[in-house]
């Protein structure tokens, strides 16, 4: 069974720019997390999806944004990069039927605004 | 906000030694999750715990779901060298149907000897 998928694996932006990442969760899960790593704040929640509706948001500025598309796919987007936006961005899906909270990482998007 | 206080930052032992880290938050928490972090990677699940005062095992590894319900604490017993890498708590408190927000301890830091 596939796990989750997150492309691309590294990217370098300069700031002002926008990204776009995206996150191909387990075949049959349906809720998809995103959360940001960053040495100074750790693991931080930025927003969940199911159904393609966002069940829950964390407290980040409205310049990230994201979506789940029919299938499940998820993509996040960061607009107006700020340097502060160098992150490991990562994905996590779950299926209700496997245990409600067990989330599965995907091994990140490493995002470098320069 | 809620916050998880994990300790210790950081451990440094010898092979075959005994590990043990621990998480308190100031809030009450339904699940609690450890998760081991690789270079590169994202997290992976070792332990979910899902009641107060639960004490599960998995292989080496052994967690508790304080009674309290806001604490938690994970040992690692005769720990090998593959044990190196980063250890995290999670916590989750139930939010209307959202499952997929979790939040993490600053994480445990294991470098293990040979």
């Amino acid at each position: 069974k596939a796990g989750v998928t997150q492309t691309p694996r590294y990217l370098i932006k300069t700031r002002g720019q926008q990204v776009t990442l995206s996150c191909s969760p387990i075949s049959g899960h349906r809720s998809v997390s995103w959360y940001q790593q960053t040495p100074g704040q750790g693991l931080q929640f930025l927003f969940e999806y199911f159904s393609e509706t966002q069940r829950n948001k964390g407290n980040f500025p409205g310049r990230f944004s994201g979506r789940q598309f029919s299938n499940s796919r998820s993509e996040m987007n960061v607009s107006t990069l700020e340097l502060g936006d160098s992150a490991l961005y990562l994905c996590a899906s779950s299926s209700l039927a496997s245990g409600a909270n067990v989330l599965t990482f995907g091994a990140g998007s490493r995002l470098t605004v320069l | 906000g809620q916050q998880l206080n994990q300790s210790p930052q950081s451990m440094f032992i010898q092979e075959g030694e005994d590990v043990s880290m621990n998480c308190t938050s100031s809030s009450i928490f339904n699940t609690w999750l450890w998760y081991k972090q690789d270079p590169g990677e994202g997290p992976v699940l070792l332990i979910a715990l899902y009641k107060a005062g639960e004490l599960t095992s998995n292989g080496r590894l052994t967690a508790q779901f304080g009674i309290t319900r806001k604490d938690s604490f994970l040992n690692i017993s005769a720990s090998i060298p593959s044990d190196v890498g980063i250890y995290f708590c999670a916590g989750q408190s139930v939010e209307g149907t959202s499952y997929g927000k979790l939040t993490f301890g600053q994480g445990t830091i294991l470098t293990v000897h040979p």
